[in-house]
């Protein structure tokens, strides 16, 4: 089945300690999205990617960065997580416009100690 | 700007009743709707969505909403609940670019 895929399902890092999360999927779709989400609250987009144009939040830390090395493959990199960097980071997918259908992963609980 | 409010923070129902969750949404063209729906720990798994045409969409799982116009809503039914449905629902527009305006979310609790 086509899908999203993110690894690691949990991550613990340590407060200052860079930590990277992965997403793939098997859709071939053009956009690829990361979203943070805290508990009890909808999730907030950090940044896009359509194809290999990058789109920031104006909100998004610079903290947060991510890669698109191929059509496949979407990175997030947290360079230095902070205690308020806690949170389900989900990643999602969706063709171009005009179709606004995004799937998503199943998503990575980072946990900064 | 657009914007996506579901009234009700938690709801509880019986299980085996019926349900039904608000969403109400501000957009000046038509709009792109979406309901997904989020277990503990898990991603957003899409139940419908209504881009055009039949205002009654049918989705998975057994779900159904109506989208009317003259209301701005897009209210999410299932005539029956059943415990596995427990989980938090999200309602959604499509905003400009490839965005989606989420509300803040509805908690489905299921009694038995």
């Amino acid at each position: 089945d086509a899908m999203v895929i993110q690894n690691p399902r949990y991550q613990v890092t340590q407060f200052g300690k860079p930590v990277t999360l992965s997403c793939s999927q098997t859709l071939n779709h053009n956009v690829m999205y990361w979203y943070q989400q805290k508990s009890s609250q909808a999730p907030k987009l950090l940044f896009h990617y359509y194809d290999k144009d990058f789109n920031n939040e104006a909100d998004t830390p610079d903290n947060f960065q991510s890669r698109r090395p191929n059509t496949s493959f979407c990175f997030l990199d947290i360079r230095s997580p902070g205690l308020g960097d806690a949170a389900m980071y989900l990643c999602a997918t969706s063709r171009d416009l005009p179709e606004h259908t995004q799937y998503f992963g199943p998503g990575t609980r980072l946990t900064v100690l | 700007a657009q914007s996506v409010t579901q009234p009700d923070i938690h709801i509880t129902v019986s299980e085996g009743a019926s349900l039904e969750l608000r969403c109400n949404y501000s957009y000046g063209a038509t709009p792109y709707l979406f309901w997904y729906v989020q277990s503990p720990g898990q991603g957003l798994q899409l139940l419908l969505k209504y881009f055009s045409g039949d205002t009654l969409v049918q989705g998975i799982k057994g779900f159904e909403a109506e989208f009317k116009r003259s209301q701005s809503s897009f209210n999410l039914r299932k005539p029956s609940v059943h415990w596995s449905d427990a989980a938090e629902y999200f309602c959604a527009v499509a905003g400009y670019g490839n965005k989606l305006v989420f509300g803040a979310g509805t908690i489905l609790r299921v009694k038995s």
